[in-house]
């Protein structure tokens, strides 16, 4: 069974830092691109960066850019979003989300709330 | 960079069809997928590469993409299809789009 389970999630003060994580199982992770996403309170999906199978590729929203970092160990089956410099409207839920490219993301885990707030 | 669009709310008849739009520049071009997400989960893929259903989702979930405009249908709708559809695409300018968002109510 696919599981994605993030965990790093919590309450920091504006400018703060937090690194997320998402424990990948069930599937070959080394295979797979991987995604976050995240939503804010009562928003929609936002999606934050992407990073391919051997970490090659990277791609970060504008909103990011800078400030946040992928990454992913695959000898862990664990993807990694280092935050810093965070800020109020980087409070969200952030989720993990397996990547298929043509086909979506077909896998994703139920999500870590970021709070950042003073 | 690369925009989706979609209504805000759709409403629909219970056993009637839903139909909830993205819009994009050509996107008829793209490949589009669409997610449901009901309150306080993660969301669901219930449809890839425009009309394409993953295995488990109901036969009633269709889509299509022709122009500027991908549609989700949903047939014969059902209590438990209330939630939010988002669609998204990749673009090679923007890498991974989300619309903005649907939520539907069934009557």
């Amino acid at each position: 069974e696919v599981q994605l389970v993030e965990s790093g999630g919590g309450l920091v003060q504006p400018g703060g830092s937090l690194r997320l994580s998402c424990a990948a199982s069930g599937f070959t992770f080394s295979s797979y691109s991987m995604n976050w996403v995240r939503q804010a309170p009562g928003k929609g999906l936002e999606w934050v960066s992407y990073i391919s199978s051997s970490s090659s590729t990277i791609y970060y929203a504008d909103s990011v850019k800078g400030r946040f970092t992928i990454s992913r160990d695959n000898a862990k089956n664990s993807l990694y979003l280092q935050m810093n410099s965070l800020r109020a409207e980087d409070t969200a839920v952030y989720y993990c989300a397996r990547d298929r490219r043509s086909s979506g993301y077909d896998y994703w885990g139920q999500g870590t709330l970021v709070t950042v707030s003073s | 960079s690369y925009e989706l669009t979609q209504p805000l709310s759709v409403s629909v008849a219970l056993g009637q069809t839903a139909r909830i739009t993205c819009g994009g520049n050509n996107i008829g071009s793209k490949n589009v997928h669409w997610y449901q997400q009901k309150p306080g989960q993660a969301p669901v893929l219930v449809i890839y590469r425009d009309s394409n259903r993953p295995s488990g989702i109901p036969e009633r979930f269709s889509g299509s993409n022709s122009g500027n405009t991908a549609t989700l249908t949903i047939s014969r709708a059902q209590a438990g299809d209330e939630a939010d559809y988002y669609c998204q695409v990749w673009d090679s300018s923007t890498a991974w789009v989300f619309g903005g968002g649907t939520k539907l109510t069934v009557l």
